[in-house]
């Protein structure tokens, strides 16, 4: 079925680092999420993002975190600077439609220190 | 704020019994439910969406709604093993820009 690839699988970093998760969803897919999940906790709603602009944020999504999809590139998550509360699985997902069914990747495992 | 309560927390049944696990959202404005399964460090995948009220069966899976009362039901027969892990329900609204709210999920264990 249709994959999403998420880059890189885990991450460690130092606290006030940046970061940058990347996303590849799947190819004709026009929404695009970020979701934070903390190990074996409730998946968090971050963003949603269609046609190069952000639709709605939770308040999890804070003014140091940024998306972008450049030229129809990966999707992108910067988080600068991090903070030791980053850390968690974030899952990065594509839907053809706003009601459709979402792909989810992999997730990348973000450890701040 | 948009909530999705999710119950039971966790359910334990015997292989080839039936698993009932239930949602409700608190926003009356919501359009759409999905049901989702995520296997232990795995990511999650979809199991069912149900938009209008009424019953959908796929295979044993049955989902319910009620608009009405924003209730969603997911219903699993003949459990098998390999149905055990954390089943999350999600919820969202055209006019919130298709913002996705999930609940705290239901821990589901199908005993051999």
């Amino acid at each position: 079925g249709p994959k999403v690839l998420q880059i890189p699988s885990h991450q460690i970093i130092d606290m006030g680092q940046m970061v940058t998760l990347n996303c590849d969803p799947v190819s004709n897919h026009l929404y695009f999420y970020w979701y934070k999940q903390i190990l074996g906790q409730q998946m968090e709603f971050l963003v949603n993002f269609y046609n190069g602009k952000v639709m709605e944020k939770s308040k999890l999504f804070k003014d140091q975190f940024s998306v972008e999809r450049p030229d129809g590139s990966y999707f992108t998550l910067k988080i600068q600077p991090t903070a030791l509360e980053d850390s968690a699985v974030y899952f990065c997902a594509s839907s053809l439609f706003g009601n459709g069914e979402q792909y989810f990747g992999p997730g990348t495992r973000l450890t701040v220190l | 704020q948009q909530k999705v309560q999710q119950s039971p927390e966790s359910l334990i049944v015997p292989e080839g019994g039936m698993a009932s696990l239930n949602c409700t959202s608190s926003d009356r404005n919501v359009d759409y439910f999905w049901w989702y399964r995520q296997h232990s460090g795995k990511s999650p995948k979809m199991l069912m969406s149900i938009f209008s009220n009424g019953e959908k069966e796929e295979g044993r899976f049955t989902v319910h709604l009620n608009k009405a009362s924003l209730h969603t039901s997911l219903h699993i027969r003949d459990s098998q093993p390999s149905d055990s892990a954390l089943y999350l329900c999600a919820a969202s609204m055209q006019a919130g820009g298709y913002k996705v709210v999930f609940g705290s999920g239901t821990r589901l264990l199908v005993s051999p």
